[in-house]
Parts: C-alpha cells; structure tokens; sequence
C-alpha cells in the first residue's frame, strides 16, 4: 500500500458523540479526500483538501467537518454522531486526478454509531 | 445528473472462466476512466487508467476497454482465479477539479 495510515481502523461510539477519524499519509501528495462507503452505493466524497488549509466540501458534507494543518494530515470530525453515520470511511492521496495521476487509498476505518 | 452505471451487480464464475464487466457513464466532460480492485476489508487498488483517447489498456490478466463515443467502458478477466475474488470498481474523473464518481461495482466471486 502507498504510505497511507487510517486511524482507528474501527470505532464504535454513541450517537451525539463527537468522533475524528485520522488520515496519515508519507508520499508528499497534495490532494487528500474522504469518502464513505456504504452497501450499494459507490464511494461518495464527503471533503477533500488541496493544501495545508484548503479544503472544500464533497457531496455528502453535512454534519462532517476536516482540517487539515499539515501535508501529511487530514482529520475528519464528525461534531455529533449520528446512526446514519455508520459506514466504512476511505481516505485517498493523490497528486491530481486529472490527466490519469493515480489515487491511492487507505485502508478503511469502520465507523459504528449506536 | 453524473453518473456511473456498473453491471452486473454480482457475478460467480468457475476458476479459469473468463469474465466481462461493464461499466456505463454520463460524467461530463471527462478526463479518465479507471478501473479498481477492491478485496473485503481493503481500500480500492488501481487496475488501470485510461484517458479519452485510448480504447484498451492491460495490466496482466485484466484488460480494460474503453468506447468514448458510447460513454461504455469493460474491464475483461482472463483465466479467473480464487484470488481474483473481490469488488471491481469503475470511476470516472471529470475533466475539472478534483473530482471522481464512482460506480456502485460489480462484486466477483471465483470458485474452485
């Protein structure tokens, strides 16, 4: 795998919990995303970043917020946790997706809310 | 509205079978179109890219077709394996921004 690290792999919490889910990555890349995965769906991006401190939302930002204060991270808060929630979270690198530059992905936090 | 279209949803073939999945996509305008791995409990693995101007590209038993006319893609796999049991994925990036629309994929299994 290229060097990127999710942290924890699993969590389970309860709902109306603050939970931050961690992305680490060594490769230098400058895009860093999140997604969710859920059963039947593709993979659905929920922020992405485009440098220390840039970051702009995907398509299913709500009640999710990032930060991301250095090039090797990407935090992914979510303010008060709720059952909906539930879902595998991907966090990807990449230089650019445009023009065939690979994307490399973690290897998935599975994120319980009870 | 943006989207990839996988079928089938699932499939099973018996090892050394040959195997075609089909990806169709409205994403526009595009800029690639990859093909992804995905095994149980791991993050998608790049099989292959392709941009608008090529029509196939092969990383070893896989070889990924693409109709920019059509807006069709196929990912073929030659002399399954066991091992070859996993999620295929289909995502296609737009030609701007950051962006990548993934298809829902088709889930494999190869039996002995």
């Amino acid at each position: 795998d290229a060097g990127i690290t999710q942290s924890p792999r699993h969590k389970v919490t309860e709902t109306g919990t603050p939970v931050t889910l961690r992305c680490h990555q060594t490769e230098n890349h400058r895009y860093m995303y999140w997604y969710r995965q859920d059963p039947g769906h593709g993979l659905r991006l929920i922020h992405y970043s485009y440098g220390v401190k840039d970051t702009d939302k995907g398509e299913v930002s709500d009640g999710y917020s990032v930060s991301r204060s250095k090039t090797e991270d990407f935090l992914l808060t979510l303010e008060s946790a709720t059952s909906s929630q539930t879902s595998v979270y991907f966090c990807a690198i990449s230089e650019s997706v445009i023009g065939g530059t690979e994307a490399f992905f973690g290897q998935g936090t599975r994120l319980t809310v009870v | 509205k943006n989207q990839v279209e996988q079928s089938p949803q699932s499939l099973i073939i018996l090892e050394g079978k040959n195997c075609t999945l089909q990806c169709n996509y409205t994403v526009s305008p595009f800029s690639n179109l990859r093909w992804y791995k995905q095994d149980t409990g791991r993050g998608p693995v790049s099989l292959t890219i392709m941009t608008f101007s090529e029509n196939t590209k092969s990383n070893g038993r896989y070889t990924a077709t693409l109709d920019a006319d059509t807006k069709q893609s196929s990912l073929h796999i030659t002399a399954s394996q066991l091992s070859d049991s996993a999620s295929y994925i289909c995502v296609v990036s737009f030609l701007y921004g950051n962006k990548l629309v993934f298809g829902a994929g088709t889930i494999l299994r190869v039996k002995s």
